[in-house]
């Protein structure tokens, strides 16, 4: 079965400085995908990144980058240059296969972690 | 805004009660998703529809639980008999049939007294 583990439960940043969001995941598929998203406390889930499993360059979004290892099945967020507006829960997700067929699509969940971004 | 929405944003029942929610999901998106997330944790998955069909159900959703999408637009999730247990944050998501991408809405926090 699929899993995501985060291990950084929370976690503190200065404004403008950089931060690693760590992310392992386990699963016996070839093919996958993985996500990250931010929650804020108003709670809606907002999507940032996306890298898939044959895709050889890491994903970036902005001053958001996915630095993805496969060999050692991590999946960490890189938030470059802080800001306050990015203090939030962040998880990460795996998309999820049928063993036979196509995805079903449905996310898997790690537990999150929360960032504060200080001034 | 052309993004997820969900009702209630916020809903507070009395255990034994019947609740209701509803998600209507990005206009041209396809399957729709529930999922429910307790404190402290990720989303967890509940049902996931293709168009009208629902196509999987987490052993999760207890016969207490049922969900449509008649048309295959907008979808309810209703919770009958509800429990203290059930109290959640119930996330509704949206993506093209063959995207990669699910959207989520901003979700229904249920608090049963």
């Amino acid at each position: 079965a699929q899993k995501i583990t985060q291990t950084q439960p929370g976690m503190f940043v200065q404004e403008k400085e950089a931060v690693t969001l760590d992310c392992t995941y386990d699963t016996s598929d070839q093919s996958y995908g993985l996500f990250w998203y931010k929650q804020p406390s108003s709670g809606e889930m907002i999507f940032l990144i996306y890298q898939g499993s044959y895709d050889e360059q890491n994903a970036t979004e902005g001053r958001y980058s996915l630095n993805f290892q496969k060999a050692r099945k991590s999946a960490n967020l890189v938030i470059s240059a802080s800001q306050l507006g990015d203090s939030a829960m962040y998880f990460c997700a795996m998309r999820d296969y049928l063993v036979y067929g196509g995805a079903t699509n449905k996310l898997i969940f790690g537990t999150g972690t929360l960032l504060a971004v200080q001034p | 805004d052309t993004g997820v929405s969900q009702d209630p944003r916020h809903k507070i029942t009395k255990r034994g009660q019947n609740v209701t929610f509803r998600c209507d999901p990005i206009s041209e998106h396809n399957r729709l998703y529930w999922y429910r997330q307790t404190l402290g944790q990720g989303p967890e998955f509940l049902t996931y529809f293709q168009n009208e069909a629902q196509l999987e159900k987490s052993r999760l959703l207890s016969d207490r639980f049922s969900a449509e999408r008649p048309k295959g637009s907008f979808s309810t999730l209703e919770i009958q008999r509800t429990e203290q247990g059930d109290s959640a944050m119930y996330l509704c998501a949206s993506s093209l049939l063959q995207g990669e991408t699910q959207y989520f809405g901003p979700g229904t926090r249920l608090l049963v007294l």
